[in-house]
């Protein structure tokens, strides 16, 4: 069965460093998401790409997130700087269409210290 | 504003009984609503979808919901509860923001404890 990957799984990460991560997701599915889920609450949503475009990355700090998938494939979201606020599981998901379900990576778990 | 409630934030149950949980949503249109399991430091799975059709909806591991539109619901069941169906579960309601016609957004999660 096809699947969502991610890396690192894991990440920790002082204060100010800059840090990235990875998303492969489902071949074929169009539509990539970037979601945010903080300890105890659920996924909310960074940004959205319908190939490589961005669709919707009103909920993404763009003085210090930025995220690409220059080839309509796969996808970096990057920080800089890292700050203790960022810690947190990072999700990516993906969908054949925008209108179908996602499914979503194992995460990458974010400590910043 | 879309919004999706989950009441409870824990639900425990014995291994064997019926399991209830509970979600309410409230959007302008017609809901697509969806529920997802978490297992510990995992990412979400997919259990099932209310698009449009019939009001009880089957999907994964014996898992079903009930979509019902005067009490704006859409709880999740299950006849007879497994130990391994302890995990954290998400509603989801597809809302409209913006330029984004996909964005879900969850609720607030319940864990699930089944006791063998």
């Amino acid at each position: 069965e096809a699947e969502v990957a991610q890396s690192p799984r894991y990440k920790i990460t002082e204060k100010s460093q800059a840090v990235a991560f990875w998303c492969d997701p489902i071949s074929g599915h169009a539509t990539l998401y970037w979601y945010r889920q903080i300890l105890g609450q659920g996924p909310e949503l960074l940004v959205q790409f319908q190939d490589e475009s961005v669709v919707d990355d009103s909920q993404l700090p763009k003085d210090r997130f930025s995220a690409e998938r220059l080839k309509g494939v796969d996808s970096t979201l990057k920080i800089q700087p890292a700050e203790l606020g960022d810690s947190a599981m990072y999700l990516c998901a993906s969908s054949l269409h925008e209108s179908y379900e996602q499914y979503f990576g194992p995460g990458t778990r974010l400590t910043v210290t | 504003a879309q919004s999706v409630a989950q009441p409870e934030d824990q639900v425990n149950v014995a291994e064997g009984n019926p399991l209830t949980v509970k979600c309410t949503y409230s959007v302008s249109g017609n809901p697509y609503l969806f529920w997802y399991v978490q297992y510990p430091n995992r990412g979400l799975q997919f259990l099932l979808k209310y698009i449009t059709g019939d009001n009880l909806v089957k999907g994964s591991y014996g898992f079903e919901a009930e979509f019902n539109k005067s009490q704006t619901s859409f709880h999740l069941k299950k006849p007879s509860a497994l130990v391994s169906d302890s995990a954290l579960y998400f509603c989801a309601v597809r809302g409209y923001y913006g330029g984004a016609t996909n964005k879900l957004i969850f609720g607030t999660g319940t864990l699930l404890a089944v006791q063998p």
